[in-house]
C-alpha cells in the first residue's frame, strides 16, 4: 500500500527558507484523483492544514500561510516537496505530509509519521 | 473561510461510558466532514468520513452524525485505547480546516 515519510533539516535558522520532502512509495503520485497536503502541529497544539498539491500542479494553500508557502511535485522520483520561506519560531512544528488513498477522497487517511522542525538561531 | 470550533476542548470520562464531542462550522459544508483520532507521539488516524461513514477498522463503538453546520462524534462505551485527542475536518473546499481539537481523557 501507499506510504509516505517526510525528510528535510530538523533545524533552521531565522529568517531562512524550510525545505522538506515527502516520498511517496507503493504507488504512482501521477495520478488523477490525489491530492498531496502538508499539515503541521505545533508543539501541544492542533492540526493545521498548510496546502495541497495535485498531481497535474495545481496547488492551493491556506490563506495565513499562502504568502509564505510553496509546494511543487518531482514525479521522476515520486515525491512532492514544501518550501516555507521567511521562517520565524512560530514556525516550529511538527510537518506531516498526507494524501488520500482512494481517488477523488478530500480526506486524508495517509499519513507520513511526522518530521519535527525546529526554527531557531 | 469557514471555522470549524470543537467543544467541549477536554473531557474525563469513565471507563465503558458515552462520549459525544461537538463539532460546529461556521458555514454550512452538507456532510464534507472527517473525524481523526490521535494519541501522543503519532500522526493522526481516520476515523469517519461523510460525516457518518467509519473508516474501515476502525471499532464500531465510534459513530458519526450530522449535515451542514452541526456534527458529532460519539464513543459509546469509552475505552483506555480511546485516550486521545479527536479533530474534526471539513472539507467540502479548500481551505481544508481543523477543529482545534477535544482530549479524552478517562477518569
Amino acid at each position: 500500500q501507499v506510504q509516505l515519510q517526510e525528510s528535510g533539516p530538523g533545524l533552521v535558522r531565522p529568517s531562512q527558507t524550510l525545505s522538506l520532502t515527502c516520498n511517496v512509495s507503493g504507488g504512482s503520485i501521477n495520478t488523477s484523483g490525489y491530492y498531496w497536503s502538508w499539515i503541521r502541529q505545533h508543539p501541544g497544539k492542533g492540526l493545521e492544514w498548510i496546502g495541497l498539491i495535485y498531481y497535474t500542479g495545481s496547488t492551493y494553500f491556506d490563506p495565513s500561510l499562502k504568502s509564505r508557502s510553496s509546494i511543487s511535485v518531482d514525479t521522476s522520483k515520486n515525491q512532492f516537496s514544501l518550501r516555507l520561506n521567511s521562517v520565524t519560531a512560530a514556525d516550529t512544528a511538527v510537518y506531516y505530509c498526507a494524501s488520500n488513498s482512494r481517488p477523488g477522497d478530500w480526506y486524508f487517511d495517509l499519513w507520513g509519521r511526522g518530521t519535527l522542525v525546529t526554527v531557531s538561531s | 473561510d469557514i471555522q470549524m470550533t470543537q467543544s467541549p476542548s477536554s473531557l474525563s470520562a469513565s471507563v465503558g461510558d458515552r462520549v459525544t464531542i461537538t463539532c460546529r462550522a461556521s458555514q454550512g459544508i452538507s456532510n464534507y466532514l472527517a473525524w481523526y483520532q490521535q494519541t501522543p507521539g503519532n500522526a493522526p488516524k481516520l476515523l469517519m468520513y461523510a460525516a457518518s461513514t467509519l473508516q474501515s477498522g476502525v471499532p464500531s463503538r465510534f459513530s458519526g452524525s450530522g449535515s451542514g453546520t452541526d456534527f458529532t462524534l460519539t464513543i459509546s462505551g469509552l475505552q483506555p485505547e480511546d485516550v486521545a485527542t479527536y479533530y474534526c475536518q471539513k472539507y467540502n473546499s479548500v481551505p481544508w480546516t481543523f477543529g482545534q481539537g477535544t482530549k479524552v481523557e478517562i477518569k
